[in-house]
């Protein structure tokens, strides 16, 4: 299993707000920052969310992030058909490994 | 703009090795270490390693240690992960993605489909 903890699914209708949560601990997401990367169906991860909470340009407002402590979730308002796709939490640990989530598939209802 | 493209996919049987490219175009090669992140049918992903470009320095995953080689010619812009004695269980996509240790991936390579089967 996979070192940070996500939910394996989540889902909401149009216009919307889903959040997804993503749990670690001390040594990852307590002293490290939290990235967030979408992959839609059949393509390659893309980076949304870094350092927290900063989104690349490019990447609509609707989607933020945000951490407490050795958790951390993404918010995604105004939720769009577009939107549905597989969602990882990632933090580098200590020992200068990069971690992920197990990843959540997001469904728009 | 920024990118990286891979090799095509890949068949192998079990033990023997596969090397896969990553070809970086948009940047300047050697300011960014590449990473190296897979992800079997269905499953999340699982980061390999990183290689410095400039340095040739590289750190890996603790579960492929001993399996895996990241090398790069930086005349051509070019990094390679290669994997050996493979088992079906390493049949996955492999991604290439840039990002200095520490930071964040961006971009990521198209993928690159290693299949291992007798």
């Amino acid at each position: 299993q996979s070192v940070l903890t996500q939910p394996p699914s989540a889902s909401g209708t149009p216009g919307q707000r889903v959040t997804i949560s993503c749990s670690g601990s001390s040594s990852n997401i307590g002293s490290n920052y939290v990235y967030w990367y979408q992959q839609l169906p059949g393509t390659a991860p893309k980076l949304l969310i870094y350092r927290n909470n900063q989104r690349p340009s490019g990447v609509p407002d609707r989607f933020s992030g945000s951490k407490s402590g050795t958790s951390a979730s993404l918010a995604i308002s105004g939720l769009r058909s577009e939107d549905e796709a597989d969602y990882y939490c990632a933090a580098w640990d200590d020992s200068l490994s990069l971690v992920f989530g197990g990843g959540t598939k997001l469904t728009v209802l | 703009q920024v990118q990286l493209v891979q090799s095509g996919a890949e068949v192998k049987k079990p033990g023997a090795s596969v090397k896969v490219s990553c070809k970086a175009s948009g940047y300047t090669f050697t300011s960014y270490d590449i990473n190296w992140v897979r992800q079997a049918t269905g499953q999340g992903l699982e980061w390999m390693g990183w290689m410095n470009p400039n340095s040739g320095n590289t750190g890996y995953a603790q579960k492929f240690q001993g399996r895996v080689t990241m090398t790069r010619n930086t005349s051509i812009s070019t990094a390679y992960m290669e994997l050996s004695s493979l088992r079906s269980e390493d049949t996955a996509v492999y991604y290439c993605a840039r990002g200095r240790i520490g930071s964040r991936f961006d971009p990521w390579g198209q993928g690159t489909l290693v299949t291992v089967s007798s």
